[in-house]
């Protein structure tokens, strides 16, 4: 089993629609959660990040994490073709480690 | 502009030979990182370092060095010990490694293909 669990995708989704990702966690010590876009050919941005169990919302972003459950997930509003990307989830280990999912690559379609 | 910046964007290595890679970061962060990225894989740590003139192993060091005689310095070099080495290379700097709050920010990256 992987430390960090993602569908490798590809999501397609509706321009306009809501986009959402998933990603599970092993380590249940972790204690913080990114979520980073990657678009192809770049480097990684962090687009998110989250620490307590609930909602955490900027912008068209929402991430979302359950602790008990070891997810975290990510819905994006309103989704543009520039959303269109590989999206990857990154766990903070207690060892103070980021360790890293294979990434979700979305679609969004016009 | 505060960032990371890295060099080459794109190296072309024969077998057999040593290359190295340039990270310099501007941001003052204590904490860099050197991760590889393969098709269809997350990113895996190479090395990373807390503080100058010190760095620890990640998970796939071998056939990789690196030092930290400058805080805005972390350059990886790949040796020819390295069986695999095509891949792209990312580098990123935290404020501080033992903060398990900090976020990681990356370079371009290095796009290493070997001939």
């Amino acid at each position: 089993q992987k430390e960090v669990e993602q569908n490798s995708g590809p999501l397609s989704v509706p321009e306009g629609a809501i986009a959402s990702l998933n990603c599970t966690y092993s380590d249940r010590g972790s204690q913080s959660f990114f979520w980073y876009r990657q678009y192809s050919g770049k480097s990684p941005e962090l687009i998110m990040f989250i620490y307590s169990n609930g909602d955490k919302e900027d912008g068209r972003f929402t991430a979302q994490l359950n602790k008990a459950s070891q997810y975290v997930s990510l819905l994006i509003r309103d989704s543009q073709p520039s959303d269109s990307a590989t999206y990857l989830c990154a766990v903070g280990k207690s060892n103070y480690q980021l360790i890293w999912g294979a990434g979700t690559k979305l679609i969004i379609k016009p | 502009d505060g960032g990371i910046t890295q060099s080459p964007k794109y190296l072309f290595r024969k077998e057999g030979q040593n290359v190295t890679l340039s990270c310099e970061q501007n941001l003052n962060h204590d904490a860099m990182y050197w991760y590889r990225q393969d098709p269809g894989q997350g990113l895996r740590l190479i090395y990373y370092s807390q503080i100058v003139n010190d760095f620890q192993k990640g998970d796939i060091a071998e056939g990789y060095s690196v030092s930290r005689e400058k805080k805005e310095s972390f350059p990886l070099t790949v040796t020819s010990a390295q069986k695999n080495p095509t891949a792209f290379y990312l580098c990123a700097s935290s404020i501080d490694f033992r903060d398990r709050y900090n976020e990681q920010f990356f370079g371009p990256g290095t796009r290493l293909t070997v001939l």
